[in-house]
């Protein structure tokens, strides 16, 4: 089945680490996007691309960086300046950059601080 | 992209329709309504979208008012596997979705 696949489900970091979440998609799509969602609250953009080795920051990049070297591949970095980076973490795609279709989305990645 | 509101819940039978408002009354021409819905712990799930005219699927339909202010989604038989927080968002730049507060949709047997 296609897909889009987040891993692991549940993350946890340590004081001053770097993490890397997994997104990996066999939908053939070529833009992807990270997501933060924080308890109660809906879903703020990180980065997205729209093509292989092109990225862009969204609203909250500070802390993250991203990599984009396969099409079916879009990691993100948490980083030690990220001072708050407790969140559930969300992968989404779609098919071309442009245009009206909808995203679709992985299961998360829940990371939470040692 | 224009902003939504959404009542912040609401209950519905199970067996019943569940019928979801949205207002979207800033909306503008080239801009799409969307409805997702996510539950507890998972991945947001697309349900359907439109543009002017009414969509069905075999998850909903989502009916649109003419002057496009506003919006209801409609889940035809509810089950408690609806229960869910549904989200309704207007865009039309592909690279983010805004999603606001949704509505907490409560199935109940």
């Amino acid at each position: 089945d296609g897909g889009i696949t987040q891993s692991p489900k549940y993350l946890f970091r340590k004081e001053g680490q770097n993490v890397t979440l997994s997104c990996e998609q066999n939908l053939n799509h070529d833009a992807m996007y990270w997501y933060r969602q924080d308890p109660g609250q809906g879903l703020r953009l990180i980065y997205y691309s729209q093509i292989v080795n092109d990225f862009q920051k969204g609203d909250i990049a500070e802390g993250y960086s991203v990599s984009r070297e396969k099409k079916e591949s879009f990691p993100l970095t948490v980083t030690s300046a990220q001072k708050n980076p407790t969140a559930f973490y969300l992968c989404a795609s779609t098919p071309i950059s442009g245009g009206h279709q909808p995203q679709h989305f992985g299961d998360g990645t829940r990371l939470s601080i040692l | 992209d224009a902003k939504t509101t959404q009542p912040p819940s609401m209950d519905c039978a199970e067996g019943r329709a569940a019928n979801l408002p949205c207002n979207h009354s800033t909306i503008s021409g080239n801009e799409y309504v969307y409805w997702y819905r996510q539950i507890h712990s998972q991945g947001p799930q697309y349900i359907i979208h439109g543009l002017k005219n009414n969509e069905t699927n075999e998850m909903a339909s989502l009916i649109i008012t003419e002057d496009r202010k506003s919006s209801t989604l409609i889940l035809p038989h509810a089950t408690l596997r609806d229960t869910a927080v549904y989200y309704c968002i207007v865009r039309s730049n592909d690279y983010k979705l805004s999603f606001g507060a949704g509505t907490t949709v409560t199935v109940r047997a």
